[in-house]
């Protein structure tokens, strides 16, 4: 069965820390994606990949870094945590840009 | 850049009714238009989709319309019922892209 599994799925972070949010997928897709959700902002997308040593930006990148070590794993770093990065992170997965991705079941990360 | 415009942000209606949810694209290369439904602490699940070369299609209550023309896709649920309340988020994507751009979501209560 299709599978993204986000780990973890809650986190507390301190501001300046270093925070790495996992992803992994089951699916061989090539695509996989990090997004942020925030009331009033939908799913705005952070980091994206085409595949297993490729990074891109999306749309909103600035304070985040992404791995992407093998097609199954795609991380999302953040060097140094600030209180504006609190929100639910999604990890999606999918075949190409016109096929609906397959989402995690997302991390809350609090900033304090 | 490419933006989706979703409105409204929150849309209350009487159980049985119909309910709309209207997008608009600015990317006129943009071929696919998927809807997504995400229910409370949950993640988002496609609902339904549409591609450029329909302007209609149908399944289990809900409709997708495409005016490709206005640039605008739209979605009803006929015959609401509770259980269609959550969050509903469109779409766009184009074929040549690599991921998709999402509206800012729509939370609809149904209440009896």
């Amino acid at each position: 069965e299709a599978a993204v599994t986000q780990s973890p799925r809650n986190k507390v972070a301190v501001t300046g820390g270093k925070v790495t949010l996992s992803c992994n997928q089951t699916n061989n897709h090539n695509n996989m994606y990090w997004y942020r959700q925030d009331t009033g902002h939908g799913l705005r997308l952070i980091h994206y990949s085409y595949g297993a040593g490729s990074t891109e930006k999306g749309d909103i990148p600035d304070g985040y870094k992404a791995s992407r070590p093998s097609q199954e794993n795609f991380s999302l770093i953040l060097e140094l945590a600030t209180p504006s990065q609190t929100s639910v992170y999604f990890c999606a997965s999918g075949d190409r840009g016109n096929q609906a991705p397959l989402f995690g079941e997302g991390t809350r990360l609090s900033v304090l | 850049g490419e933006q989706v415009e979703q409105l409204p942000s929150i849309l209350r209606v009487q159980e049985g009714s119909s309910a709309s949810i209207n997008c608009t694209y600015e990317n006129s290369a943009s071929n696919y238009f998927p809807w997504y439904k995400q229910e409370p602490g949950e993640n988002p699940k496609l609902i339904i989709d549409i591609r450029s070369n329909m302007e209609r299609k149908q399944t289990q209550g809900l409709i997708v319309l495409l005016d490709k023309k206005a640039k605008r896709f739209s979605l009803h649920i006929t015959d609401t019922q509770p259980g269609d309340s959550a969050m509903y988020f469109c779409a766009a994507s184009e074929n040549s892209g690599t991921y998709q751009r999402f509206g800012t979501g729509t939370k609809l209560q149904v209440v009896p």
